[in-house]
């Protein structure tokens, strides 16, 4: 499974759009990428899944470039709920396993 | 409609000894696993099911044995306790196996302390 990075943490503040970028270079063809969030004392939540170019639902936005190698995790106007970790990760189907990294620690300032 | 759901939510164990955690689904995934997370780290899978009848191991198997007699059921063994394995433990069902087209759902954990 092609190897993620992310920054450790940010910091934002209430009613700012937040990106958080993933850096996934060995990106496979048949590779998708997925954020999950993660909020203290609990397990991780599914947000959203892309494949290539743009994907939104009602929680986020998910930017793919061309080149697959990169993603960018979008929160509109976040607020302190948003507060949570925010793993991103790579891979195909019918592996039966997921492969987190340590996430990004985003907190939400008043 | 329950999702996943982990027994016990809270244990403590002395050095040694044994147990099981318990996960159960009812949403017919044929996909389980079960990761630990250690504090301010992020989750490591530990063994993973794709089926009943069929178990891998994942990144940190050593410690740890897992079966799947059926496809609700896939409780985690520790057969001797030791401190190292104080974390959080979580189990996920998937109907996908990865998520590519479905998400992966977790239980509310088991927070295990070895002493």
């Amino acid at each position: 499974l092609a190897k993620t990075t992310q920054p450790i943490s940010m910091d934002s503040y209430e009613g700012q759009e937040v990106n958080i970028t993933c850096s996934h270079n060995n990106i496979a063809t048949n590779d998708y990428i997925t954020w999950y969030q993660q909020f203290p004392s609990q397990g991780p939540r599914f947000i959203i899944q892309g494949y290539k170019t743009k994907v939104t639902n009602e929680v986020a936005s998910l930017f793919i470039p061309a080149d697959r190698k990169s993603s960018t995790l979008s929160l509109p106007r976040v607020s302190l709920s948003d507060t949570a970790v925010y793993y991103c990760l790579v891979g195909a189907g019918n592996t039966g396993k997921l492969i987190f990294g340590q996430g990004t620690t985003l907190q939400v300032k008043p | 409609n329950a999702g996943v759901t982990q027994t016990p939510k809270f244990q403590v164990l002395k050095t040694g000894q044994s147990m099981t955690l318990q996960c159960a689904q009812d949403m017919n995934h044929e996909y389980m696993s079960w990761y630990r997370q250690d504090p301010g780290m992020g989750l490591r899978l530990i063994h993973y099911s794709v089926g009943a009848g069929i178990t891998d191991q994942g990144e940190v198997p050593n410690g740890y044995n897992v079966s799947r007699s059926t496809t609700e059921d896939f409780p985690l063994r520790l057969l001797s306790a030791a401190p190292s394995q104080t974390s959080v433990y979580f189990c996920a069902s998937d109907e996908d196996g990865w998520g590519r087209i479905t998400e992966a759902f977790f239980g509310q954990g088991t927070r295990l302390t070895v002493v």
